[in-house]
């Protein structure tokens, strides 16, 4: 099946930092989506994006798939964007996959 | 507009019984997913649902069952439980098997 690796595997930040996350993919995908989990255990969509870049605020994320890859962009961090963002990735056979995530500390 | 919602929020069973989860989607939303998250790891999939019928499923064995009713929402039943069964167990919902996934909070069951 396809795999999904995400990196960094931890990231520790001072508050005000930018970041970027990674995820690579070994196939071609129906989509992707990067998520959010905080440390009470909510997954929150961010993003769905199967290919090109959007922006919401702070965040932003870029998919191109014909590279298998795609980037999570973090700006000026605040401590409430610590937790674990996952990448989660539906592939051609319609089984969605999630990476191992990136755990994300901002210090105040 | 109520989120996905999940009951029980907590569950504690013992070694080979049964237990039912519950979900009910997003309004709007008619397809619904399930996962099973251990500690420390990503959600690994289950099975996802549509139209009342089971259209994906995951690596996990036959004890892992499920439903949809009419009004889109799901129940999620594990027979035979083992003490690997212990997660934060998930359920998702979307439009039409595409688009962005909307989480519930979960159902964190312990096995002893």
């Amino acid at each position: 099946g396809i795999q999904v690796e995400q990196s960094p595997p931890d990231l520790i930040l001072q508050e005000g930092a930018n970041s970027t996350l990674r995820c690579n993919f070994s196939d071609s995908v129906n989509n992707l989506q990067w998520f959010h989990q905080n440390p009470w255990g909510q997954l929150i969509n961010l993003f769905y994006i199967p290919s090109g870049t959007k922006q919401n605020g702070r965040l932003s994320a870029t998919t191109v798939a014909t590279e298998r890859y795609s980037l999570l962009y973090i700006s000026s961090s605040q401590t409430t964007d610590s937790g674990v963002y996952f990448c989660a990735v539906e592939g051609r056979d319609d089984k969605i996959i999630f990476g191992k995530g990136t755990r994300l500390h901002i210090l105040p | 507009d109520a989120g996905v919602t999940q009951s029980p929020t907590h569950l504690i069973k013992t070694r080979g019984q049964q237990v039912t989860l519950r979900c009910s989607p997003k309004s709007g939303h008619d397809t619904v997913s399930w996962y099973q998250q251990a500690l420390g790891q990503g959600p690994q999939f289950i099975f996802q649902y549509y139209e009342e019928e089971e259209r994906q499923r995951g690596n996990f064995p036959d004890r892992f069952s499920g439903h949809q009713f009419p009004n889109y929402s799901s129940e999620l039943n594990v027979n035979a439980l083992l003490l690997g069964d212990s997660a934060l167990y998930l359920c998702a919902s979307q439009t039409d098997r595409i688009g962005a996934q909307y989480f519930g909070p979960g159902t964190r069951l312990l096995v002893l």
